[in-house]
């Protein structure tokens, strides 16, 4: 079945360590987004990519980096520089917005992180 | 820039009838979307509203209007399942066609 993918579901890290979220689709979407996502709180855009080779920055941007060399694949990189990583991450993907589809965004599971 | 804004949290009891609000401000709107969310769960698409109106599905419906930067939520025959964190979503074109989303909904479904 088409899908999003993400792993580790948990994940710990001790502060200082630079941590990587896998992310894969199946569903041959274009773009691909990273949210975080606090208690209490909306989903903040991280890093999206609407084409392969190409990303840019979110609202949220520091501390965080990705690489999209693949269609299915969308890695998020929490670096030892982000202040606050633990969260819960959301990883989505859209197909072009185009008159035959509204475009919304399909979400993976998520990956909480949490550093000791 | 982008605001969106939702009531907190809102209680309701099974079997009514609940409205969630939306009020958002952006420059370049492109598409109105509501998500439900359980605890520790991904969202899941509910509603797409770009036109001004109802657009009903099932127990579900989501109103739009544009003019006024206003969209609703209306769940009917509330069940205890539907207890879960609404999201409304806006796609801004001028800022690349992402979606930009309030802060969420908390709605507890009482017996």
């Amino acid at each position: 079945d088409g899908g999003i993918t993400q792993s580790p579901k948990y994940l710990f890290r001790k502060e200082g360590q630079n941590v990587t979220l896998s992310c894969e689709q199946n569903l041959n979407h274009d773009a691909m987004y990273w949210y975080r996502q606090d208690p209490g709180q909306g989903l903040r855009l991280i890093y999206y990519s609407q084409i392969v080779n190409d990303f840019q920055k979110g609202d949220i941007a520091e501390g965080y980096s990705v690489s999209r060399e693949k269609k299915e694949s969308f890695p998020l990189t929490v670096t030892s520089a982000q202040k606050n990583p633990t969260a819960f991450y959301l990883c989505a993907s859209t197909l072009r917005v185009a008159l035959s589809n509204t475009g919304e965004l399909f979400f993976g599971e998520g990956s909480r992180l949490t550093v000791l | 820039g982008q605001n969106i804004d939702q009531p907190t949290e809102m209680t309701a009891t099974e079997g009514a009838i609940v409205q969630i609000n939306c009020t958002y401000q952006t420059s370049g709107f492109n598409g109105l979307f509501w998500y439900q969310q359980h605890a520790g769960e991904a969202p899941t698409f509910l509603s797409y509203n770009v036109l001004d109106g109802l657009e009903e599905k099932g127990r579900f419906s989501s109103f739009l209007s544009r003019s006024k930067g206003y969209s609703y939520l209306l769940l009917k025959e509330l069940q205890m399942k539907d207890s879960a964190s609404y999201l409304c979503a806006v796609r801004d074109y001028n800022q690349g066609g992402k979606l930009i989303f309030g802060q969420g909904t908390e709605l507890s479904v009482k017996p």
